[in-house]
């Protein structure tokens, strides 16, 4: 098992391009997240989704779209990328067994520049 | 409404000697807490997790971390420290039976002294 794997590993845009982050699991996991990593900040919630073809804003959505079109893959796309964008992004992952306490696992990360 | 404060930004260490690193909670509901260890450049790992239960939890690489609910606190201790713990160490709860997602404190990171 591969687990959670995001493309691609970095990236360097200009401000006002687009891309898309893509995240895939191969746990079967129902829950998928995407986080940013900011120094001092910890991780934040940007979009997560319980399931296939469902997607919730999480704390700082703005400037992001979702989608999971597959329950594997869960995409994060910048429309127009800007400057407060540049940040590490981690996508993770849970089962919906259990309850609350389920571990999630986390992706390698994204490394993000928006010059 | 649930948050996580860690006490100290860095924290700094001799090899062989204690390792404590602080974490306090807050949540409307009882937590399910989590440490998480993530090493330069690399994705996050799980230490360790509270649940319900036994309060001194163990985890990997001879950490442990002791919930205790009064002190609404859940700190990281390692007896002895070794030069591979230096990483950034991150406390996470989870309190939304919705969403089920973490929220995590804004980490500290571990110097290993030699």
């Amino acid at each position: 098992n591969a687990g959670v794997t995001q493309t691609p590993k970095f990236r360097v845009l200009k401000t006002g391009q687009s891309m898309t982050l893509l995240c895939a699991q191969d746990m079967n996991h129902e829950y998928m997240y995407w986080y940013r990593q900011d120094p001092g900040m910890g991780l934040r919630l940007i979009h997560y989704s319980v399931g296939e073809g469902t997607t919730a804003k999480g704390e700082v959505p703005d400037g992001y779209n979702v989608s999971r079109l597959k329950k594997q893959n869960f995409l994060l796309g910048l429309e127009s990328a800007a400057p407060s964008q540049t940040s590490v992004y981690f996508c993770a992952s849970r089962g919906s067994g259990g309850g609350s306490y389920n571990e999630q696992f986390f992706g390698p990360g994204t490394r993000l520049t928006v010059l | 409404a649930q948050s996580v404060t860690q006490l100290g930004s860095h924290v700094s260490v001799s090899e062989g000697a204690l390792v404590l690193l602080r974490c306090n909670y807050s949540s409307s509901v009882p937590p399910y807490l989590f440490w998480y260890v993530q090493y330069p450049n690399q994705g996050l790992q799980l230490l360790l997790k509270y649940t319900t239960g036994a309060t001194l939890v163990k985890g990997i690489n001879g950490f442990e971390a002791e919930f205790k609910k009064s002190e609404t606190s859940f700190h990281l201790t390692k007896p002895s420290a070794h030069m591979s713990d230096a990483a950034e160490y991150f406390c996470a709860v989870s309190a939304d039976t919705g969403r089920r997602a973490l929220t995590f404190g804004s980490g500290t990171r571990l110097q290993v002294q030699p």
